[in-house]
């Protein structure tokens, strides 16, 4: 089952503005990964933030993680219409490595 | 990053038919492989953890028999759906790591008439 639960579920924002997509778990991480996937389309990896980081960027992106609250936040600033997509948090916990992903928030970027 | 990519991206077959699906690591050696599948507007839910050399581990509720994966090198892991059933539709999407990320395929959609 799906350990974390992202909201919003939607998102619709004009071109140019912030976009905040925030993720909730429920055990103690390794690490806390954001990826992208567009209708159809396979997973494309955005950034990885370990259990002892509090923040991370790469390009317009800014992640932080909160591990006393289990949480973590994407920010994508000045939006473009290509950044259209939905966004997934996963997170990677076990002696498998393997991934547990969000429920996903699907970001549109109006024109 | 690392390249994973997965064939055919797109499968129509016939009730009772079988379907493999190939995963493959591109530029980097993995000697586990996850699979995953899709239903439409909902996220990824892990069917079993592939091991190169030894057997699959699958997620609860998931049939070994019916989803057979084999992970003969550490560059390929394939997934057969057996007698494929108009339920088994859905999109079907592997990854591998390489180091602390997974990567992903493209998927594969697959849809049993």
């Amino acid at each position: 089952s799906q350990q974390g639960e992202e909201d919003p579920q939607a998102l619709s924002i004009q071109e140019g503005e912030n976009a905040t997509m925030n993720c909730s778990y429920k055990t103690s991480i390794n690490n806390l990964q954001w990826y992208r996937q567009n209708s159809g389309r396979g997973l494309v990896h955005l950034i990885l933030i370990r259990s002892n980081e509090r923040e991370k960027h790469s390009g317009r992106l800014r992640v932080t993680l909160d591990t006393s609250k289990k949480s973590s936040s994407l920010l994508i600033t000045a939006s473009r219409a290509a950044d259209t997509a939905s966004y997934f948090c996963a997170t990677d916990s076990g002696s498998a490595r393997q991934l547990t992903f969000g429920s996903g928030t699907q970001l549109t970027v109006l024109p | 990053g690392a390249v994973v990519s997965q064939h055919p991206s797109r499968v129509i077959c016939k009730s009772g038919t079988s379907v493999k699906i190939e995963c493959r690591s591109l530029d980097f050696q993995a000697t586990t492989m996850f699979w995953y599948r899709q239903f439409p507007k909902q996220s990824l839910m892990l069917m079993a953890t592939s091991n190169e050399g030894s057997k699959a581990t699958y997620e609860q509720g998931v049939e070994k028999d019916k989803f057979l994966i084999n992970h003969a090198s550490l560059t390929l892991s394939t997934l057969t759906v057996t007698s494929a059933h108009p339920e088994d539709s859905s999109f079907y999407i592997c990854s591998a790591r390489d180091k602390a990320v997974q990567f992903f395929g493209p998927g594969t959609r697959l849809t049993v008439l």
